[in-house]
C-alpha cells in the first residue's frame, strides 16, 4: 500500500481558503485518493476522493496532478467548524483488498 | 438506514476481565472493518472481513483480541482479558465493496476505559 504524507497540523482563519497537500509518490497505477474528515469524538467521515486532475463537490475540491504523487484537499473559505482532524488514503488499488490505512492526518484549527 | 450502530457507547471495565464490543454495519455492505484509535497511535486497522469472512487480521494486537461476524448484520471484537492498554475508542466501519472506488462509513465508536 502506499505510503502517505501529510503536514501534521495547519492554522487558518474564518473565511480562508485552506489547501492541505498529500505526497504519495509510490502510488500504484489503480489506486484511488481518498479524504476523510473526522471531528472530536466521532468516526471519520468521508469528504471526496479521485483518481486524477480534479474533482469538485459541495464540501472540498481535490486536484491531483498528472503523475499522481501527491494531491491537494482544498476547503474553500473555512468556518470554525471545519477544525478537524484530515486524512489522505491511497488504495486499495490492485486486488480491490478492500484495506483502508489511515496515516497521521492533519489537525486543522480554524480560528475566529 | 441508520448508518453503522456501535454498542456500547462507553465501556468501563476493570483489569482482567472480558469486554464484548458489538457493531452492526449498514445493510448490504460486504465490507467491515474495526479500528482502534489512541492518542500515541492513531486510528490502526485491528482486522477487516469481506462477506463475513476474516480477510486481514494482522494489525490484532495480540490473542487477547478476537473478533467475529457470524452474519452480515452483526460483528463482535472481543478482549480477553483486558488491560488498562487497551483503553482506547473502537471504531467499527462498513463499505458496500471494497477496492479503490469506495467509501467507509464509521459509527460513533466505543470508548473503553480499562481501570
Amino acid at each position: 500500500l502506499a505510503k502517505t504524507t501529510q503536514p501534521i497540523s495547519m492554522d487558518s482563519y474564518e473565511g480562508q481558503e485552506v489547501n492541505i497537500t498529500c505526497s504519495h509518490n509510490n502510488i500504484a497505477t489503480n489506486d484511488y485518493i481518498t479524504w476523510y474528515q473526522q471531528f472530536p469524538s466521532q468516526g471519520p467521515r468521508f469528504i471526496i476522493q479521485g483518481y486524477k486532475t480534479k474533482v469538485t463537490n459541495e464540501v472540498a475540491s481535490l486536484f491531483i496532478p498528472a503523475d499522481r504523487k501527491s494531491s491537494t484537499l482544498s476547503l474553500p473559505r473555512v468556518s470554525l467548524s471545519d477544525t478537524a482532524v484530515y486524512y489522505c488514503l491511497v488504495g486499495p488499488g490492485s486486488g480491490n483488498t478492500g484495506k483502508l490505512i489511515f496515516g497521521q492526518g492533519t489537525t486543522l484549527q480554524v480560528k475566529p | 438506514d441508520a448508518g453503522v450502530i456501535q454498542s456500547p457507547r462507553h465501556e468501563v471495565t476493570e483489569m482482567g476481565q472480558e469486554v464484548t464490543l458489538r457493531c452492526k454495519p449498514i445493510s448490504g455492505h460486504d465490507y467491515l472493518f474495526w479500528y482502534r484509535q489512541t492518542m500515541m497511535r492513531g486510528l490502526e486497522l485491528l482486522i477487516y472481513f469481506n462477506n463475513n469472512v476474516p480477510i486481514d487480521d494482522s494489525g490484532m494486537p495480540e490473542d487477547r483480541f478476537s473478533a467475529k461476524m457470524p452474519n452480515a448484520s452483526f460483528s463482535t471484537l472481543k478482549i480477553q482479558p483486558s488491560e488498562p492498554r487497551d483503553s482506547a475508542v473502537y471504531f467499527c466501519a462498513s463499505s458496500p465493496r471494497g477496492g479503490r472506488d469506495t467509501e467507509a462509513f464509521f459509527g460513533q465508536g466505543t470508548r473503553l476505559t480499562v481501570v
